[in-house]
């Protein structure tokens, strides 16, 4: 049973460009969640996909915007990358029931903005 | 709205003594809670859960949390620290609001393991 995979490991980009990137559910989930994770910092909340609709965003700019397809899998896109979008970005998945809404996390994208 | 406080961002312990990681939270409605592991340059992995069943949760790894609803405290300890352990800790909050489930992370705690 695959768990949730992100792609690509690490990016490195420039100030002013686009990325995106992106993440399959673990198997048999529905829901996909967005975090960025500065140096040393928890995860923020980024948005949340489920029926391919954005449910919940957190305190992120438009800039941020994401998409989900029919397979449940997710993309995050950034674009007019600036120096304080460098971080790691975690995918997780969960059910849309799922009473506590378990997360599963995938092993990160980390983005490096020069 | 919720929150999650850790307290200290740095603990150090000797290896084989006891692990305490604390945590305190702010829901408005009854919570769920978990603990989350990150090793480096990896992603969270869930340690346990705590979702209104027994107030005294196992998780993997020897890693127990305790509920205190009065204390709104859901501490991680670990009798005997391992190598292995040296790693930084999440808690973590989950409540439904306007229908969707919101999960709130705190800052985490990195635990040094000393030989």
């Amino acid at each position: 049973d695959a768990g949730v995979t992100q792609s690509p490991t690490h990016l490195i980009k420039t100030r002013g460009q686009q990325v995106t990137l992106r993440c399959s559910p673990k198997s048999g989930h529905d829901t996909v969640s967005w975090y960025q994770q500065a140096l040393g910092q928890g995860p923020q909340f980024i948005f949340q996909y489920y029926e391919e609709e954005e449910r919940q965003r957190g305190n992120f700019p438009d800039r941020f915007s994401g998409h989900q397809f029919p397979n449940y899998s997710s993309e995050l896109n950034v674009n007019a990358l600036l120096l304080g979008d460098s971080a790691l970005y975690l995918c997780a998945s969960s059910l849309w029931t799922g009473g506590s809404n378990e997360q599963f996390f995938g092993p990160g994208t980390r983005l490096t903005v020069l | 709205a919720q929150s999650v406080t850790q307290l200290g961002s740095h603990v150090s312990v000797s290896e084989g003594a006891l692990v305490l990681l604390r945590c305190n939270y702010s829901s408005s409605v009854p919570p769920y809670l978990f603990w989350y592991v990150q090793y480096p340059n990896q992603g969270l992995q869930l340690l346990l859960k705590y979702t209104s069943a027994a107030t005294l949760v196992k998780g993997i790894n020897g890693f127990e949390a305790e509920f205190k609803k009065s204390e709104t405290s859901f501490h991680l300890t670990k009798p005997s620290a391992h190598m292995s352990d040296a790693a930084e800790y999440f808690c973590a909050v989950s409540e439904r609001s306007g229908g969707y489930q919101k999960v709130t992370f705190g800052i985490g705690t990195k635990l040094q393991v000393i030989p």
